[in-house]
């Protein structure tokens, strides 16, 4: 299986500044035929299932915040809130879907503010 | 829009057999765009996934589970199941119904509240 590998553990915030989490893959989950990254990033807050918020590295879901973006290719990704707000504080997770047998996760990140 | 809802005991005994539904509204369970999964998350594990079925009946199981693992579609009650057997401390965790959409190894869209399942005696 493909390892995701999420940095920091935690982080810790302040209205109105950046955040970055980043996500290694142990191999690339870049698929060079159609150039895409077969990388999904996911927003869970406590008591509720995770949420996607961007798909391909870097497309974001309907309704998400342009204050969330997605970056990176082949092991290296990114997820960057540009401007953190109240609502924002959870735990973010990177999945790969990018080959059989598993779609795996990262182990996560807590963002606290 | 799709909506998910997990149902099923919420304690179970060790050595026992886990059985959970996952009731589609909003949708039918028979739409081909949909691959219909189960994840589960606990302190020790983070996310992981079980197994996903096609509304065909295709199923596709995480190779560490796939020897406890039966996942079946019900599509005259527009429901999915799972089945975990012989379980331990170690299958405690939340489990989740979710969707993929296209294929199985795809982002998960739609998903469950989520249901706490407990294995002890």
């Amino acid at each position: 299986d493909i390892v995701m590998t999420q940095s920091p553990d935690s982080l810790t915030v302040s209205l109105g500044e950046r955040a970055t989490i980043n996500c290694k893959s142990s191999q690339s989950i870049l698929y060079i035929s159609n150039n895409k990254n077969y990388v999904a990033w996911y927003q869970q807050k406590p008591g509720q299932p995770p949420r996607l918020i961007i798909s391909w590295a870097s497309t974001r879901e309907s309704g998400v915040p342009d204050r969330f973006s997605g970056s990176g290719s082949g092991t290296d990704f990114t997820l960057t809130i540009s401007s953190l707000q109240a609502d924002d504080a959870g735990v973010y997770y990177c999945q790969q879907y990018y080959t059989t047998p598993s779609p795996t996760f990262g182990q996560g990140t807590k963002v606290e503010i | 829009q799709v909506q998910l809802q997990e149902s099923g005991p919420g304690l179970v005994k060790p050595s026992e057999t886990l059985s959970l539904t996952c009731t589609v509204s909003g949708g039918s369970i028979r739409n081909n765009t949909y691959y219909w999964g189960w994840l589960r998350q606990s302190p020790g594990k983070g996310l992981e996934w079980i197994g996903s079925i096609y509304y065909s009946g295709s199923t596709y199981y995480n190779p560490s589970l796939k020897s406890r693992v039966t996942m079946s579609v019900d599509r005259s009650k527009n429901q999915f199941s799972l089945k975990l057997t012989s379980v331990t401390a170690v299958d405690t965790a939340v489990y989740f119904c979710a969707t993929t959409s296209g294929y199985y190894l795809a982002p998960f869209d739609y998903w469950g509240q989520g249901t706490l399942v407990t294995v002890s005696s």
